[in-house]
């Protein structure tokens, strides 16, 4: 079956523009992740959802960053007024239960 | 607070050459580790995990692991290198008493050179 989908793969903005990026788990996948890859680091916790509700945003940086699971499978991260420091991979993965987590082939933001 | 090291940067190994990709942790619960491979302008593709059970693990493409508590590691290892193998590394852990999020080290490039 399919893996994870991202879209888009790559965005570029302009400082203080709001963008949205967009995740399609494996079907069936009741669990759902954000994380966010900075250039020569690991991933980094962004937001859990099980199910629609977050289960857990701890990782959020700040209030500019939001993300929604509306019907419990396509995921969507939204940024608002976006900062040069938020160029990264924004990484989207999904599980089965408590089980080892797949990733998508993530979306690269860069905002100049 | 959990976390992970992966020490270096960097492993060069020869083609048909055993390699070690080392990897340590923190928890204060019981750990879950994962091992996680990325080729370029790829996403992680999941190798192999511990949960419970058996110290060795066996994974995808011929890895293993091995954890041991005592030193609170999970190395990577592999009895023969291939040259395909070259790719960034990461290690990651996941506190069962923490909830879901994966705590990753800051990957290790590994490079084979036939």
């Amino acid at each position: 079956g399919a893996g994870v989908s991202q879209t888009p793969s790559n965005k570029v903005t302009e400082k203080g523009k709001y963008v949205e990026l967009r995740c399609d788990p494996i079907s069936g996948h009741t669990a759902l992740y954000w994380y966010r890859q900075s250039l020569g680091q690991g991933p980094e916790f962004l937001i859990y959802f099980q199910g629609t509700g977050a289960a857990d945003d701890s990782g959020l940086p700040n209030d500019r960053f939001f993300a929604v699971r509306p019907e419990g499978s396509v995921s969507t991260l939204k940024i608002q007024r976006t900062e040069r420091g938020d160029s990264a991979v924004y990484l989207c993965a999904s599980s089965l239960g408590l089980d080892e987590q797949f990733f998508g082939p993530g979306t690269r933001l860069t905002v100049l | 607070a959990q976390s992970v090291a992966q020490p270096e940067d960097q492993v060069n190994v020869a083609e048909g050459n055993p390699l070690t990709v080392k990897c340590t942790y923190s928890v204060s619960g019981n750990p879950y580790l994962f091992w996680y491979v990325q080729y370029p302008n790829r996403g992680l593709q999941f190798l192999l995990k511990y949960i419970t059970g058996d110290n060795l693990v066996k994974g995808s493409y011929g890895f293993e692991a091995e954890f041991n508590k005592s030193q609170t590691s999970f190395h990577l290892k592999k009895p023969s290198a291939l040259v395909s193998d070259s790719a960034l590394y990461f290690c990651a852990v996941r506190d069962y008493n923490a909830g879901n999020m994966l705590t990753f080290g800051g990957g290790t490039r590994l490079m084979v050179k036939p």
